[in-house]
């Protein structure tokens, strides 16, 4: 299987930010990667898939990049609704589908 | 609106079997793969098993193969997991999700399996 792995595990970040948190893939995923974000006792929701396509309603201070073996989501002014636990998930393998370990993104 | 609706989880003895339902709405149901994504408690999300809108590619973590069975039912618009041979690890929080492109674009709130003599 090919394996996910996030970082930070942990960040820590003021309101207004900019941060990015990597996902690295074991081998090529191409562009088969989609980004999660789960707040407590919530199910997950899809930001970005394709690597870097905005799913509808999410805002546009979410992006993604990256293809191959490298990913990044990136949040360009961090708001206090972001604060939650990110997740990778790779799409290329199925199936045999892989979520990275997660990101908590806590309030500094 | 697009709905998702799990049932079934329950506690149950290290062993035994459970079937999970998942009941959707909202959409066209024999458009889309569907998928079941587990979190044990105060993890991360791992896949479990996943289904083609026709039942015609059907996977399985290595984790769950041999034990857990994916169907669906489109006349019926829901999705299933058949668990036997249930074991401690098994225990955490069931959610079922519709497949896009590339993602899960829709989850339910999950329905949580508690494996425990």
């Amino acid at each position: 299987d090919i394996q996910m792995t996030q970082s930070p595990s942990t960040l820590s970040a003021s309101v207004g930010d900019r941060v990015t948190i990597t996902c690295r893939a074991s081998q090529s995923i191409s562009s088969w990667l989609a980004w999660y974000q789960q707040k407590p006792g919530k199910a997950p929701k899809l930001l970005i898939y394709k690597a870097s396509s905005l799913e509808s309603g999410v805002p546009s201070r979410f992006s993604g990049s990256g293809s191959g073996t490298e990913f990044t989501l990136t949040i360009s002014s961090l708001q206090p609704d972001d604060f939650a636990t990110y997740y990778c998930q790779q799409y290329n393998s199925y199936p045999g589908i892989t979520f990275g370990q997660g990101t908590r993104l806590e309030i500094k | 609106e697009v709905q998702l609706v799990e049932s079934g989880g329950g506690l149950v003895q290290p062993g035994r079997s459970l079937r999970l339902s998942c009941a959707a709405s909202g959409f066209t149901f024999d458009d889309y793969a569907m998928h079941w994504v587990r979190q044990a408690p105060g993890k991360g999300l791992e896949w479990v098993s996943g289904i083609s809108w026709n039942s015609g590619s059907i996977g399985y973590a290595d984790s769950v193969k041999g034990r857990f069975t994916i169907s669906r039912d489109n006349a019926k618009n829901s999705l299933y997991l058949q668990m036997n041979s249930l074991r401690a690890e098994d225990t955490a929080l069931y959610y079922c999700a519709k497949a896009k492109l590339s993602g899960f674009d829709y989850w339910g709130q999950g329905t949580l399996v508690t494996v425990s003599s």
